[in-house]
């Protein structure tokens, strides 16, 4: 089976300009989830989905973060405009929300993102 | 909201066992996971702990008491292959949130 495919693995991008990251989560999988992580703050709970509507996104750190999940084999987040201080690895995850796994997440690679 | 402390680093010989404490308060429980990040790669999944006990998954164990607010994960017969970042997370609700991770270094 295919997990969690992410894109792009990684993306430099000046300040300023629009950065769109790309996730397609497992297939059957009905919660979407994407993290941002970094040294200083760990790993971030930033929005999660369910059945492709948008449940939490009190991690979102500000209005120039943006998330969708048109359908559910697939999501974006934006960052418009992108700033130094968004550089980070940005992961999406997915899960099955069932009793003995207690809606285990799996992980993407990853996109690496550096705004210069 | 959330704490979950655990420690920053951990070194340990090759053979040997580690033991990864991670202490948690958090305004909900419905679960205590552990994941295993290689530098460079993705967190992925070693265990699930919802009840109270040991869960052994091979050379990975997982302990949990909810009335403590504990957990540890026991690595046994450790290889070099261990060396990663060990990530206690807490689930509430449908949210999983993370601590920040214990850098294990296993030495030949």
């Amino acid at each position: 089976d295919a997990g969690v495919i992410q894109s792009p693995r990684h993306e430099v991008t000046e300040m300023g300009q629009e950065v769109t990251l790309r996730c397609k989560p497992i297939s059957g999988h009905d919660y979407l989830f994407w993290y941002r992580q970094t040294m200083m703050r760990g790993l971030e709970l930033l929005i999660y989905f369910n059945n492709n509507v948008p449940i939490d996104d009190s991690g979102m750190p500000e209005d120039r973060f943006s998330a969708k999940m048109p359908n559910a084999s697939f999501s974006t987040l934006k960052i418009q405009p992108s700033e130094p201080r968004d550089s980070a690895v940005y992961f999406c995850a997915s899960s099955l929300w069932d009793r003995v796994s207690g809606n285990t997440i799996y992980f993407g690679e990853g996109s690496w993102l550096t705004v210069v | 909201g959330q704490n979950i402390d655990q420690p920053t680093e951990m070194t340990a010989t090759e053979g040997a066992i580690v033991q990864i404490n991670c202490t948690y308060q958090t305004s909900g429980f419905n679960g205590l996971f552990w994941y295993q990040q290689h530098a460079g790669e993705a967190p992925t999944f070693l265990s699930y702990n919802v009840l109270d006990g040991l869960e052994e998954k091979g050379r990975f164990s997982s302990f949990l008491s909810r009335s403590k607010g504990y957990s540890y994960l026991l690595l046994k017969e450790l290889q070099m292959k261990d060396s990663a970042s060990y990530l206690c997370a807490v689930r509430n609700d449908y949210k999983l949130s993370f601590g920040a991770g214990t850098t294990v270094t296993v030495r030949a």
